[in-house]
């Protein structure tokens, strides 16, 4: 059983388009994130979601917009692409704060190819 | 700032050769530092949290060390299956802020 699926794993698109990816858990889990791997391979938190709710949102462009419709689904949505959006995205989950556990999960990632 | 910062970026071994891999960090408040592998294509794959100073994890060929400081991830005798891009991160507020990573290869 996969405990973080992501949809699609490869995305190729031209700019301006509008994609979404899509992320499922089935850990049980209350927090959910999402991260961009850039070329370099350098891993960095976008949106972290607990229990439906936005709780960290750094400096992303308004383009990119995630949505959270229950505790197990997080999915990201970017609006007009561009060339520098072309990246690896993760998405994970964890235990939310008080829980003691803190680690996260990742899913298997989403290529995204902007043309 | 919270800042993690591992090295080496690359690391060359040979089968049965050990060594470490560093990773220092600057974070206000630890409430944990984890230790992950990476395989080409594929997410991060979780391997070991450390929450205090002194306290130590094992898992087959790997060890994470923890001081105030830094965090070792030591590896005995590796095989070639060993390779991998090991990542460090720190547990700042939810989020985890994560180290650049080290390359490992290991010829057999």
């Amino acid at each position: 059983d996969t405990a973080v699926s992501q949809t699609p794993k490869y995305l190729v698109t031209q700019m301006g388009n509008d994609k979404s990816i899509k992320c499922e858990q089935n850990l049980g889990h209350d927090t959910m994130y999402w991260y961009k791997q850039d070329s370099k391979k350098f891993l960095k938190i976008m949106f972290s979601y607990n229990n439906k709710e936005l709780i960290i949102n750094e400096t992303v462009p308004n383009r990119f917009s995630p949505k959270s419709p229950d505790k197990a689904h997080l999915n990201l949505h970017i609006n007009s692409l561009e060339l520098g959006d072309s990246a690896v995205y993760f998405c994970a989950s964890s235990h939310g704060r008080g829980q003691g556990k803190y680690e996260q999960y990742f899913g298997p990632g989403t290529r995204l190819t902007v043309t | 700032e919270d800042q993690v910062t591992q090295s080496p970026e690359a690391l060359r071994l040979q089968e049965g050769e050990s060594s470490s891999l560093n990773c220092s960090y600057t974070v206000s408040g630890l409430r944990g530092l984890f230790w992950y592998r990476q395989d080409p294509g594929k997410g991060p794959e979780f391997l070991f949290t450390l929450y205090s100073a002194g306290e130590e994890k094992e898992k087959e060929r790997l060890k994470a060390t923890l001081t105030k400081k830094e965090s070792f991830l030591h590896i005995t005798a590796p095989k070639p299956e060993d390779s991998a891009t090991y990542l460090c991160a720190v547990q700042a507020g939810t989020a985890l802020i994560f180290g650049k990573g080290t390359t490992l290869s290991v010829s057999s």
